[in-house]
């Protein structure tokens, strides 16, 4: 199982770039990683996926070295909503049932 | 329009009743999905469901049991309810297998 080990917190003040990574020594050749965000009180939102390089989209980066076995979410200039838990997840998709969210990432952004 | 919706949003019980918690998708997804959140924040998955198969994660009681009724629907039904089962329970669904899940707002048990 891709089990995945990311920083318990990380601080930053708005209009910073945040830079979170994900390890995930034990990666599958099947596996895709995946992050999500949490707010308290409600249930993950999707935030980006990848399977190797680099992929971009209007909310965030993902970048995964060519061995794979760690990934980098990184926000672009922070606002003060972008507090929340970050998770990553290691998606064995076909055989969903082990798929493993890490224990995620508290970030709190400053004014 | 509510993509992932779940009901009831707070649930409240004792040790040893059964209680079902309700989810519904109106995304046309075909993969649906139970995740627990223990007092830790750890997310696990318990089940997935498409049209095709059950997959059980195989560390979840056999007391928790997924039905659905239809592709929109994935109700979780729990027996003989334990002070462990205490948690928030979230409701997934996808596309595909290979995807982004869409999360509903949970459930929050509480088993006194």
């Amino acid at each position: 199982l891709a089990k995945t080990t990311q920083p318990i917190s990380m601080d930053s003040y708005e209009g910073q770039e945040v830079n979170i990574t994900c390890s995930h020594n034990n990666i599958a050749t099947n596996d895709y990683i995946t992050w999500y965000q949490q707010f308290p009180s409600q249930g993950p939102r999707f935030i980006i996926q990848g399977y190797k390089t680099k992929v971009t989209n209007e909310v965030a980066s993902l970048f995964i070295p060519a061995d794979r076995k760690s990934s980098t979410l990184s926000l672009p200039r922070v606002s003060l909503s972008d507090t929340a838990v970050y998770y990553c997840l290691v998606g064995d998709w076909d055989s969903s049932y082990k798929l493993i969210f890490g224990s995620g990432t508290r970030l709190l952004v400053r004014p | 329009d509510t993509a992932v919706s779940q009901t009831p949003k707070y649930l409240v019980t004792q040790m040893g009743n059964d209680k079902s918690i309700k989810c519904e998708q109106n995304l046309g997804h075909d993969t649906m999905y139970w995740y627990k959140q223990d007092s830790k924040k750890f997310l696990k998955i318990m089940f997935s469901y498409n049209n095709k198969e059950l997959i059980i994660n195989e560390t979840v009681p056999n007391r928790f049991s997924p039905k659905s009724p239809d592709k929109a629907h994935l109700n979780l039904h729990i027996n003989s309810l334990e002070l462990g089962d205490s948690a928030v329970y979230f409701c997934a669904s996808s596309p595909r297998d290979r995807g982004e899940q869409f999360f509903g707002p949970g459930t929050r048990l509480t088993v006194l």
